[in-house]
């Protein structure tokens, strides 16, 4: 079980603004780990789309943000767009234990 | 540029062993600051973080499949193999592995991934 907490689903029409949170504790995105989120389109692998909480790899869309404040972090989608509809992932570092990287339960962008 | 590819069974019997190889390109496995993991998802779920090893040899494990798994490197053949034991059906997903920077933390290039399936 994902110590990553994310909502199910979001949908937004297209060119709105959708938001999604990952939800952390002290012992990951508390502890200043830093979040990255990964768009997997259907039958496909998962692609980095923001590392290091706000960085967009070279070829990602100014469109995707990220930012983080405390425990939690959030991914927004400005400008939805048809090929925006995908599963949506965050994923940390939990410094509990022996120290272990974590995926969050992921979302599923609908686009209306 | 940066390649992976993932190579094994695509079928195995509860309680068999699985063994998984990772096959890349595009960089060395040599250094602290690059490493593999490997990550699985069931069909319809979502993805869990199995194990990585970096280049100086550290190894991390998920703490819920410690006691089950392996992961190893062969730099001279560019390989990393990941092992686990006593599979289950539950243990059905895609497996993939990808590159991960330590300084970053992230899974920046990613294998296309493998079904596996477990039935007897």
């Amino acid at each position: 079980q994902s110590v990553l907490t994310q909502p199910p689903s979001v949908s937004g029409a297209p060119g709105q603004r959708v938001t999604i949170s990952c939800t952390g504790s002290s012992s990951n995105i508390g502890a200043d780990y830093d979040v990255h989120w990964y768009q997997q389109l259907p039958g496909t692998a998962p692609k980095l789309l923001i590392y290091g909480n706000r960085n967009r790899p070279s070829g990602v869309p100014d469109r995707f943000s990220g930012s983080k404040s405390g425990t939690s972090a959030s991914l927004a989608i400005t400008g939805l767009q048809a090929e925006d509809e995908a599963d949506y992932y965050c994923q940390s570092y939990d410094s509990s234990l022996s120290g272990f990287h974590v995926f969050g339960t992921g979302t599923k962008v609908t686009v209306l | 540029q940066i390649t992976l590819k993932e190579s094994g069974p695509t079928l195995v019997k509860p309680t068999q062993t699985l063994t998984l190889t990772c096959t890349f390109s595009g960089f060395s496995l040599n250094t602290r600051a690059v490493g593999v993991g490997w990550i699985r998802q069931p069909p319809g779920k979502a993805l869990e973080w199995l194990a990585l090893i970096y280049g100086n040899n550290d190894e991390r494990y998920s703490p819920s499949l410690k006691t089950r798994l392996t992961i190893t490197k062969d730099t001279s053949k560019n390989h990393v193999v990941l092992t686990m034991t006593n599979m289950d059906p539950v243990d059905t997903a895609t497996y993939y592995c990808a590159h991960n920077t330590y300084e970053t933390g992230a899974f920046d290039f990613w294998g296309q991934g493998t079904l596996v399936t477990v039935s007897s």
